[in-house]
């Protein structure tokens, strides 16, 4: 049973343009979302993040939206960069049982020139 | 501060071997984890630790044990290697509170390892 999913494996943006990456969840317990950015041969690297008592977090070009009735969140990259391009992990943990974090399958970002 | 370090990076393992991956952070994080990621799939929880001397099990532990004696290290012990443990191993350590602060999770770059 996959608790979070990311449904588009890939995706490809211009240089320049957004990119807009979902995520679904189904576990009402979990209260904390986070994206992880990922290059080939290396370990996940911490975006951004948002709790459940959020429904919009921004840290400069990376926005992250949550709808908790839809069980829903976005991650937008606007201007969209070539650096951008990576494997994008949606991950959730509940508060209770130590942060633990399941993670979606990931979804390849790819920036054009 | 380097973050958190794996070794080895790379590994090859016959079936039945066993192996230890070690696991180090420098960060005084109380938590750490140990997830693994096969192809194409996201991460999946192997083994937790809220503190040393305390473990408790993920969503995948079989054929997996751990130790956490320091607040430094945390090791994954594979007993009896197998093909389906083939995978990218992940260790992550974070910082958390009782009030229940939320923190992101640090990972470090990987042990990718093979059993043939």
């Amino acid at each position: 049973d996959q608790q979070v999913k990311q449904n588009s494996p890939s995706l490809s943006v211009q240089e320049g343009r957004i990119s807009i990456l979902n995520c679904d969840y189904t576990n009402s317990m979990f209260d904390y979302f986070l994206w992880y950015k990922k290059y080939p041969a290396e370990g996940p690297t911490f975006l951004i993040s948002i709790s459940s008592i959020k429904d919009k977090n921004e840290d400069g070009r990376f926005t992250v939206f949550l709808n908790k009735s839809a069980k829903h969140l976005s991650l937008h990259i606007v201007p969209s960069q070539p650096g951008d391009s990576a494997v994008y992990f949606c991950a959730a943990s509940a508060i209770q049982g130590a942060q633990k974090l399941v993670f979606g399958q990931g979804t390849r970002l790819t920036i054009n020139p | 501060n380097a973050g958190v370090t794996q070794t080895p990076k790379f590994r090859i393992l016959k079936i039945g071997q066993s192996m230890t991956l070690q696991c180090t952070q420098d960060m005084n994080h109380n938590y750490m984890y140990w997830y693994r990621q096969d192809p194409g799939m996201g991460l999946k929880l192997i083994y937790y630790s809220v503190g040393a001397g305390i473990t408790d099990k993920g969503e995948v532990p079989n054929g997996y044990n751990v130790s956490r004696s320091t607040t430094e290290d945390f090791p994954l012990r594979l007993e009896l290697a197998a093909p389906p443990q083939t995978s990218v191993y992940f260790c992550a350590s974070s910082y958390s509170t009782l009030g229940g602060v939320y923190n992101e999770q640090f990972f470090g770059p990987g042990t990718r390892l093979t059993v043939l």
